[in-house]
């Protein structure tokens, strides 16, 4: 069961590059989210999608693209990477619902952008 | 919108000590409650959660924590802390609504880092 997997792991990029991460889940859950983690602010929400096609803004959502064309993909795009998206992105999961569900994190991704 | 506090920034406990981390929330109405913790270089697990009834949750590797409405607040606890718990430590909420989308997201506090010397 391999369960939510983040690739790449480590990524360094230079600014006004595009960059995607990827992201994939194998639990057919309906909700998935990126969050990036910096020190000081803890996890902050980018985007989010409660089903295939279906997405919507986070906290912070200003320079990051999401698309969901199939469920098990939540791929997060930096359009044109700047120094202050360098940080630890995470995915996560859940079960769709009434109430959420705790949600299932990745392993996430150390982006760097020099 | 709902908010968290983890006013305890950095936490440095024995081995053996007991362990008590803030968490405060913001929302006037029903909230899922959530303690995540995050061991270094590895992602985030669901040490406990709290959706309704018995205010006393138990969760993983010994840890509790109490919902007390009246205070707003979620702390999580340990009686005897192990150098393994040296981690960081994340609250957070989702509130609950009549609608189905949207009352999905979680709002994480910023964190405790919780370092257990031997």
């Amino acid at each position: 069961d391999a369960g939510i997997t983040q690739s790449p792991r480590y990524k360094i990029t230079e600014t006004g590059r595009q960059v995607t991460l990827m992201c994939h889940q194998t639990w057919s859950h309906s909700y998935m989210f990126w969050y990036r983690q910096d020190l000081g602010h803890g996890l902050r929400l980018i985007y989010y999608s409660a089903a295939a096609d279906i997405t919507d803004k986070g906290e912070v959502p200003d320079g990051y693209v999401v698309s969901r064309s199939k469920t098990e993909n939540f791929p997060l795009t930096l359009e044109s990477a700047t120094r202050s998206q360098t940080s630890v992105y995470f995915c996560a999961s859940s079960t769709s619902g009434r109430w959420v569900r705790e949600q299932f994190f990745g392993p996430g991704t150390r982006l760097t952008v020099l | 919108a709902q908010s968290v506090s983890q006013h305890n920034h950095h936490v440095i406990l024995s081995e053996a000590a007991s362990l008590e981390l803030g968490c405060n929330y913001s929302y006037g109405g029903t909230v899922n409650l959530f303690w995540y913790v995050q061991y270094p270089g590895q992602h985030l697990q669901l040490l406990l959660k709290y959706f309704s009834g018995d205010p006393l949750v138990k969760g993983i590797k010994g840890f509790e924590a109490e919902f007390i409405k009246s205070k707003f607040s979620f702390n999580l606890r340990k009686p005897s802390v192990q150098w393994s718990d040296t981690a960081e430590y994340f609250c957070a909420v989702n509130a609950r609504g009549r609608t189905n989308f949207g009352n999905e997201k979680l709002t994480f506090g910023t964190g405790t880092r919780l370092t257990i010397i031997p």
